[in-house]
């Protein structure tokens, strides 16, 4: 059980928009700034989204994302089919002293 | 160009220990914080521990007590000393380079396998 709580799937046709929810609490999301991570099958993570909705360089602006309260949206404009892959948010939790991720989400184009 | 370079795992039996490395080259290890997060086989991303530039540590609840981070500014190198390993610390370990606001590089991973 995450302490971040994501849905396991989404879906969508190509050219489409998808979002993805990360929920949490005031220890975590609340209080502290989220990022999120794209992860192709057999490769390690990359960080696609840092501090709530910043991108870093080389990441197209097709992907965006924001934080409300103690919960944050990635979002995905224009899917394309290199966009299948499972992303993650993250943060660290105040209360743990720790950091956190969600369990991750299935992107599939359709 | 940043790379970090992980190495160290392999098969190990429960109870044993391991030491896995990360070589970075690109970044100064010493000035930047340096995590470890693994992936068991099939799950999801699972934060392990950070090291602060100043020398703080923090840890996962799962593997406080077993687990040590720590540094070598002579080799630019992280490592992570795992004791009491368990078949439950199976997994790929990643080091990754900055705060949980953003890991912003990342290694290719090592595979750790904790089976009789």
């Amino acid at each position: 059980q995450s302490v971040l709580t994501q849905p396991p799937s989404v879906s969508a046709a190509p050219g489409q928009r998808v979002t993805i929810s990360c929920s949490g609490s005031s220890s975590n999301i609340g209080n502290n700034y989220v990022s999120w991570y794209q992860q192709l099958p057999g490769t390690a993570p990359k960080l696609l989204i840092y501090d709530n909705d910043k991108r870093p360089s080389g990441i197209p602006d097709r992907f965006s994302g924001s934080k409300s309260g103690t919960s944050a949206t990635l979002g995905i404009t224009g899917l394309q089919t290199g966009d299948e892959a499972d992303y993650y948010c993250g943060t660290w939790d105040s209360s743990l002293s720790a950091g956190v991720f969600g369990g991750g989400t299935k992107v599939t184009v359709l | 160009e940043v790379q970090l370079v992980e190495s160290g795992g392999g098969l190990v039996q429960p109870g044993g220990s391991l030491r896995l490395s990360c070589a970075a080259s690109g970044l100064i290890v010493s000035s930047n914080y340096m995590n470890w997060v693994r992936q068991a086989p099939g799950k999801g991303l699972d934060w392990v521990s950070v090291i602060y530039t100043g020398g703080s540590t923090y840890y996962a609840d799962s593997v406080k007590g077993r687990f040590t981070i720590s540094r070598d500014n002579s080799k630019n190198t992280l490592y992570l000393q795992m004791n009491s390993l368990r078949v439950e610390d199976t997994a790929i370990y990643f080091c990754a380079r900055g705060t949980m606001a953003g890991l912003g590089y990342w290694g290719q991973g090592t595979l750790v396998t904790v089976s009789s």
